[in-house]
C-alpha cells in the first residue's frame, strides 16, 4: 500500500514569507508526528496528533509554527513568517497507535531553504 | 533526560566487511530503541526495534542489533556490507511515543 507521502518535496522562500507543509499518512493511522532535522542533526520531534486533536506540541520551537489535522488524516505544518534558522527538512510521520514500541512510518521529508 | 549518542559521525568500510555502529542512550526506564536508515532524498526506514524479550534482535537487510543494559548500548551490526548498505544510519529510544534520535552515523562502503 502506499506509504507517507509529503509536499512539496522542496521549498525555497524568502525571509519572512509564511509556508505550508502538507502530510498525508498511512490510511487508518491514528498517530501523525511532525520532525524537524537540521543538517548534520537527528529528526526532533516538533508535534503529534491522535486523530484530529493535537495532544503534544512540545517541540514546537516557536508560535511561528502551527499545525492541523483538521480531519483526522491530512496535516499541514504551517511556518509564518520564515526565519534562516528554519531551514531544515521537516519529517511527517505516522502510525497505527502512539505507544512506545510503535513503529512510526516517516515520509521523505519536505527540504526547506529560507533565504 | 533523555539522550541518544551515536560517537562516530562517519564510517567507511570495504564492500564485503563486517560493520558495527555504535548506540548509546540515556533513559530513566526501560528503553524502546530503533535503528532507522535514512537513503539520499529518502524517508526514514526502520531497520529493527527492541522493547523486550531476546536481547539480540534481528532485522531486515541482514542487520541485528544487540541491547547491553549494563553498557546501555545498543550496537547494530551486519556480518558482510553491500554496496547498497551506504547511507545513513539513526538510533533513537522511545519516549512517551516519540522517538528521541542520535545525531545519525554516515556510512560509505569502498569496493
Amino acid at each position: 500500500g502506499a506509504g507517507v507521502s509529503q509536499s512539496p518535496r522542496y521549498k525555497v522562500a524568502k525571509r519572512g514569507q509564511d509556508v505550508a507543509l502538507r502530510c498525508d499518512p498511512i490510511s487508518g493511522h491514528v498517530s501523525l508526528f511532525w520532525y524537524q532535522q537540521a543538517l548534520g542533526q537527528g529528526p526532533e520531534f516538533l508535534t503529534y496528533f491522535q486523530n484530529e486533536a493535537q495532544l503534544d506540541k512540545s517541540g514546537l520551537p516557536s508560535d511561528r509554527f502551527f499545525a492541523e489535522r483538521p480531519e483526522g488524516s491530512v496535516s499541514t505544518l504551517k511556518i509564518q513568517r520564515t526565519q534562516q534558522e528554519d531551514s531544515a527538512v521537516y519529517l511527517c510521520a505516522s502510525s497505527s497507535l502512539r505507544g512506545q514500541a510503535e513503529t512510526q512510518y516517516f515520509g521523505p521529508g519536505t527540504r526547506l531553504l529560507v533565504l | 533526560a533523555q539522550s541518544v549518542t551515536q560517537p562516530d559521525i562517519h564510517i567507511t568500510v570495504s564492500e564485503g566487511a563486517s560493520l558495527e555502529l555504535r548506540c548509546n542512550y540515556s533513559y530513566g526506564a526501560t528503553p524502546y530503541l530503533f535503528w532507522y536508515v535514512q537513503s539520499p532524498g529518502q524517508g526514514l526506514q526502520l531497520l529493527l526495534k527492541y522493547f523486550s524479550g531476546d536481547t539480540l534482535v534481528q532485522g531486515i537487510k541482514g542487520f541485528e542489533a544487540e541491547f547491553k543494559r549494563s553498557q546501555s548500548s545498543f550496537n547494530l551490526r551486519k556480518p558482510s556490507v553491500h554496496w547498497s548498505d551506504a547511507a545513513e544510519y539513526f538510533c533513537a529510544v522511545g519516549s512517551q511515543g516519540n522517538l528521541i534520535f542520535g545525531k545519525g552515523t554516515k556510512l560509505s562502503v569502498k569496493p
